[in-house]
């Protein structure tokens, strides 16, 4: 079973510039989610879709930050513009439902985002 | 406020020793404890799930132990090995928002195991 697949695996970009991050989940994976990893912490909810649907945005930085996930299987992570404290790994995990909370989320590599 | 912290932050352990991470959690209400791995520059892979009625869960060399009277885990490392250097996150399900579970990150405890 193929896993979760994410690109870029590094980004180095300016602040202020925009980037955007890519996420596959495994495939009949009904929940997506985007984290926000800061070195020597652990995994900051971002964004979680149920298919299609926003289920959870609440520490999303809406001004800078967006998302979508279309068609409900993949998925766009966007920051525009960057700034200095958007340097993280952006790691996205899918899991086969949402709710029943004893299915596993599976994670991606991650993107390793530094912004100069 | 829904919390989950880790001790120690950090630990160095020769191989072959054992070694025993900490967990305490103040997350209500309370559905399950995970402990994942992450090796550096990959993602989180779980090591073990238990849920309230659970007391004990193994993975090999990996033996999970939860206390829910007093919102503790501890994670033991049986023989470790080199490959064990990783950051090892705790991970609370619970605090139920809009219906929907949700996870609750520790900062996690990074172990290095030197030869």
């Amino acid at each position: 079973e193929a896993g979760v697949a994410q690109s870029p695996r590094y980004k180095i970009i300016e602040k202020r510039q925009s980037v955007a991050f890519w996420c596959n989940p495994i495939s009949g994976h009904a929940t997506l989610y985007w984290y926000q990893q800061i070195l020597g912490q652990g995994p900051k909810l971002l964004i979680q879709f149920q298919n299609n649907g926003v289920v959870d945005d609440s520490q999303l930085p809406k001004d800078r930050f967006s998302a979508e996930r279309l068609k409900g299987v993949d998925s766009t992570l966007k920051i525009q513009p960057a700034k200095l404290e958007d340097s993280a790994v952006y790691l996205c995990a899918s899991s086969l439902v949402a709710g029943a909370s004893s299915y596993e989320q599976y994670f991606g590599p991650g993107t390793r985002l530094t912004v100069t | 406020k829904n919390q989950v912290e880790q001790s120690p932050q950090s630990l160095i352990i020769l191989e072959g020793k054992n070694c025993t991470l900490q967990c305490n959690y103040t997350v209500s209400p309370f559905s399950n404890l995970r402990w994942y791995k992450q090796d550096t520059g990959r993602g989180p892979v779980s090591l073990t799930i238990m849920t309230f009625s659970e007391n004990t869960k193994s993975n090999g060399r990996y033996t999970a132990t939860l206390d829910a009277d007093t919102k503790q885990s501890s994670l033991h490392i049986t023989a470790s090995q080199l490959s064990d250097s990783a950051s090892y996150i705790c991970v609370v399900t619970g605090g139920v928002s809009g219906g929907y579970n949700k996870l609750i990150f520790g900062a996690g405890t990074r172990l290095a195991v030197h030869p």
